[in-house]
């Protein structure tokens, strides 16, 4: 199984500043990366798929990047609807994995 | 607008089954992939398998091979998730998840979830 591990675990910003979490695939999955914000009870919403394809409706404050085994999702000027907890999601191969998510917080 | 709902909250003894229901309305339902992913308390999701019903292809994450079986009825656009032989770590929030594709890409459609508690 292909192992995602994300960083840093949890995170806590101000609300204006940017943001970068980083997720790490433990081997080459092309662009076969998604990122999924999670809101306490309720199910993960896609944000970004393709490693950098924005979802329609989702803010361009929202981006992502990197390819192979290193990839990155960036906020730039935090908001505070955007605390929530992040989630990488590789699709090269079966099984599907997920990282184990990082925690936004506001300071 | 595409909709997955899920049935309710279940409360089982270790060693039971349990199955799921996952109806799907506003699309086609027989050619997009759709995927059970549990989330335990506090920890990030985990794929468990899918099914596209157009090829009435299943599959399964190894770890579950054996205790899980996920089927589709194209006459009510509803899957099921059927797990057995169920243990107290396997309490936990069941999703189903539909990709865009016939194959297991992203999920763009959730259900609302269904909390399966295994107690004593």
């Amino acid at each position: 199984d292909i192992q995602m591990t994300q960083s840093p675990s949890s995170l806590s910003a101000s609300v204006g500043d940017r943001v970068t979490i980083t997720c790490q695939a433990s081997r080459d999955i092309n662009n076969y990366l998604n990122w999924y914000q999670q809101k306490p009870g309720k199910a993960p919403n896609l944000l970004i798929y393709d490693a950098s394809t924005l979802k329609t409706g989702v803010p361009s404050r929202f981006s992502g990047s990197g390819s192979g085994t290193h990839f990155t999702i960036t906020i730039n000027s935090l908001q505070p609807e955007d605390i929530a907890t992040y989630y990488c999601q590789q699709y090269d191969s079966l099984p599907i994995t997920f990282g184990q998510g990082t925690r936004l917080e506001i300071k | 607008q595409v909709q997955l709902v899920q049935s309710g909250a279940e409360v089982k003894r270790p060693g039971s089954s349990v199955k799921v229901s996952c109806q799907a309305s506003g699309g086609a339902f027989s050619s997009y992939a759709i995927s059970w992913v549990r989330q335990a308390p506090g920890q990030g999701p985990e794929w468990m398998g899918g099914i596209i019903p157009l090829f009435g292809s299943t599959n399964y994450a190894q770890k579950f091979q054996g205790r899980v079986t996920i089927t589709a009825d194209e006459s009510t656009s509803t899957a099921y998730l059927d797990l057995k032989r169920l243990r107290f770590d396997d309490t936990a929030i069941y999703y189903c998840a539909r990709t865009q594709h016939t194959g297991y890409d992203r999920f763009d459609y959730w259900g609302q979830g269904s909390l399966v508690t295994v107690s004593s």
